[in-house]
């Protein structure tokens, strides 16, 4: 089965300081991967995917994340943190078991905390 | 406003009673899906419609009927609701050919 780790509970950050949201990943075949994130008493928003291609994938809010193929490993990153920023943040990956249903499968969540 | 709506936002019932959780989109998707988050922030994936076909069904207890009465609207029925089921319930939608899944706000559903 198609997994996602999320090794931190949480990842507290001072605002203005560059910041790393681990994810690793557990596949069969191309991995395809995504980030979401969840602001306090709201539905999840997408932050960016990764398919194929360039290995720094960007998306909103000036987030990225690098796709290490030999580390199994999708962290996402922001080069200055905004207390705004603080939130909880999914990896998730696509169930390719799932045929083509389009199922993805979340992480536990990290929940960031930007420190003014 | 173009958006995924639930209703209702909160729900408090007993154990052992019947509800539903209505969710719209008003964005054209053509696939809808409902997650169950727990306490803990574990978001799982509960059923899936592609145009009012059911395509994904999780192991859900059978207490828990989706129906899709058109490619807009998934709605969520429950029955026999036990202090387990409480949770927040999302739904979300996605278009053809793209992975980006647009969520609704939840529905906070409490069970006594």
């Amino acid at each position: 089965a198609q997994s996602v780790a999320q090794p931190e509970d949480q990842v507290n950050v001072a605002e203005g300081n560059p910041l790393t949201v681990k994810c690793t990943y557990s596949v069969s075949g191309n991995p395809y991967l995504f980030w979401y994130v969840q602001y306090p008493n709201r539905g999840l928003q997408f932050l960016l995917k990764y398919i194929t291609g360039d290995n720094l994938v960007k998306g909103s809010y000036g987030f990225e994340a690098e796709f290490n193929k030999s580390q199994t490993s999708f962290h996402l990153k922001k080069p200055s943190a905004l207390v705004s920023d603080s939130a909880l943040y999914f990896c998730a990956v696509r169930d390719s078991e799932s045929g083509g249903y389009q199922k993805v499968t979340f992480g536990t969540g990290t929940k960031l905390q930007v420190i003014p | 406003d173009t958006a995924v709506s639930q209703t209702p936002k909160y729900l408090v019932t007993q154990m052992g009673n019947d509800k539903s959780i209505k969710c719209e989109q008003n964005l054209g998707h053509d696939t809808m899906y409902w997650y169950k988050q727990d306490s803990k922030k574990f978001l799982k994936i509960m059923f899936s419609y592609n145009n009012k076909e059911l395509i994904i069904n999780e192991t859900v207890p059978n207490r828990f009927s989706p129906k899709s009465p058109d490619k807009a609207h998934l709605n969520l029925h429950i029955n026999s609701l036990e202090l387990g089921d409480s949770a927040v319930y999302f739904c979300a939608s996605r278009p053809q050919g793209s992975w980006e899944q647009y969520f609704g706000p939840g529905t906070r559903l409490t069970v006594t």
